[in-house]
């Protein structure tokens, strides 16, 4: 099994509707992230979280919120999704930058929104 | 300010060693790292360096780190097939908020 899991992989939906994108890990990790990867920019951070009482928001976190349910567990919510919003999330666990900083990423979740 | 360039695309004959370039720009980064996306997946730790560090080698790869120019590179031997993918460039620094900022990434197309 995975070690960070997103759900769902793949989902089409039009403008207006709310989507959730889940990550669960079980690397016991307490940072977990969200970016978002689109062709030609890379991969940019929406938003991170260093343990369930912290939330942090990345470079491009309008038009996104966050919940950190628990420590394993970091959702990702567009509430009024647009087009502009179609591209691929990563959720992504470390340790933290005292060892190496390793980031452990989920296999990405792919949302066209129509 | 924090920037991480790095071409997009690059194309190597199979056997050919293959040479991707970085440049940054926050000298103070304390790692530098390799990340390496096959298709349908995530990004997967490839190496790093510490910016301590010159070089690093492990087995087919090698990571150049010039910190007087901020120019990082990777070469890998002996390039095959399953080399293709994209290669981000990241960098970090330790006691900054714990971010690594990405390159764009460069895609490895190996021609037969």
């Amino acid at each position: 099994d995975a070690d960070v899991t997103q759900t769902p992989r793949n989902r089409i939906t039009k403008t207006g509707k709310r989507i959730m994108l889940e990550c669960s890990q079980t690397k016991g990790h307490d940072r977990m992230y969200w970016y978002r990867q689109d062709p030609g920019l890379g991969l940019r951070l929406i938003y991170y979280s260093f343990d369930v009482k912290d939330i942090n928001k990345g470079e491009i976190s309008d038009g996104y919120s966050v919940s950190r349910q628990a420590q394993a567990k970091f959702s990702l919510s567009l509430e009024s999704a647009i087009p502009n919003q179609t591209a691929l999330y990563f959720c992504a666990t470390s340790k933290g930058l005292g060892n190496t900083g390793e980031l452990f990423f989920g296999e990405g979740s792919r949302l066209t929104v129509l | 300010g924090e920037d991480v360039e790095q071409s997009l695309f690059l194309s190597v004959r199979e056997g050919d060693s293959s040479v991707i370039n970085c440049t940054y720009t926050d000298s103070s980064s304390t790692y530098l790292y390799w990340y390496k996306q096959e298709p349908g997946a995530g990004l997967q730790l490839l190496t790093y360096i510490f910016s301590n560090m010159d070089m690093k080698q492990d087995q087919r790869l090698t990571v150049l780190l010039n910190k007087k120019d901020k120019h990082l590179s990777l070469r890998i031997a002996d390039t095959q097939t399953g080399d293709s993918a994209i290669y981000f460039c990241a960098e970090s620094k330790v006691n900054r908020d714990d971010k690594i900022i990405f390159g764009k990434g460069t895609r490895l197309h190996i021609l037969p």
